[in-house]
């Protein structure tokens, strides 16, 4: 049962322009969620989180947006830059905020000079 | 700080073997999780401790899995009679719980993970 998915396995996006990267659940119970980076070879890194009480929450060039009616939420990130191309995952954690994250299968993104 | 340490690195194995792999995280953290991760997926849950508890285990973790953190610092994960199913990404992560913070989603450190082959 993928409780989180993401359904893009891959993206490309011209250097300064807009990425988004879209990420859905299907737990109503998830109240955290957040979003990590891996580069190869790397174990994957926090990039920014959100509450499900907020739509919003921006960190310098990353943005995510929480759509809780639709079960989807997505990162933003402009403008892109040639060191944002990893693979993203979307992550959700339960109602205790201690609890595991349940992670999406991940999206590869590809910034092209 | 040096962040979250796994070793080692690389571990080819043949099938029926154990491997022991160790996990060391950052100081303060109390919370440690084992994560793995193949191919095209993300990572799934094995699982966790708060010092030295094991609070959580996946399904995933068969009884040929074994995961301690004896003193509540490091910890190690021991696959016995490996099998070519087991190869992986295994990933440790750490997370600060309690101690003062009170709200805020649960960030995980990852470490860089432990690739294990089984031929």
């Amino acid at each position: 049962d993928q409780q989180v998915k993401q359904n893009s396995p891959s993206l490309s996006v011209q250097e300064g322009r807009i990425s988004i990267l879209n990420c859905d659940y299907t737990n109503s119970m998830f109240d955290y969620f957040l979003w990590y980076k891996k580069y190869p070879a790397e174990g994957p890194t926090f990039l920014i989180s959100i509450s499900s009480i907020k739509d919003k929450n921006e960190d310098g060039r990353f943005t995510v947006f929480l759509n809780k009616s639709a079960k989807h939420l997505s990162l933003h990130i402009v403008p892109s830059q040639p060191g944002d191309s990893a693979v993203y995952f979307c992550a959700a954690s339960g109602l205790r905020r201690n609890e595991k994250l349940t992670f999406g299968t991940g999206t590869r993104l590809t910034i092209i000079p | 700080d040096t962040g979250v340490s796994q070793n080692p690195r690389h571990k080819i194995t043949k099938r029926g073997q154990n491997v022991t792999f160790r996990c060391d995280p950052i100081s303060e953290h109390n919370r440690l999780y084992w994560y793995r991760q193949t191919l095209g997926q993300g990572p799934e849950f094995l699982t966790y401790f708060q010092n030295e508890a094991q609070l959580e285990k996946s399904r995933l973790l068969s009884d040929r899995f074994s995961a301690e953190r004896p003193k509540g610092s490091f910890s190690t994960l021991e696959i016995q009679r490996t099998e070519q199913g087991d190869s992986a990404m295994y990933l440790c992560a750490s997370s600060l719980y309690g101690r003062g913070k009170l709200s805020g989603a649960n960030v995980l450190t990852f470490g860089a993970g432990s690739r294990l082959t089984v031929l």
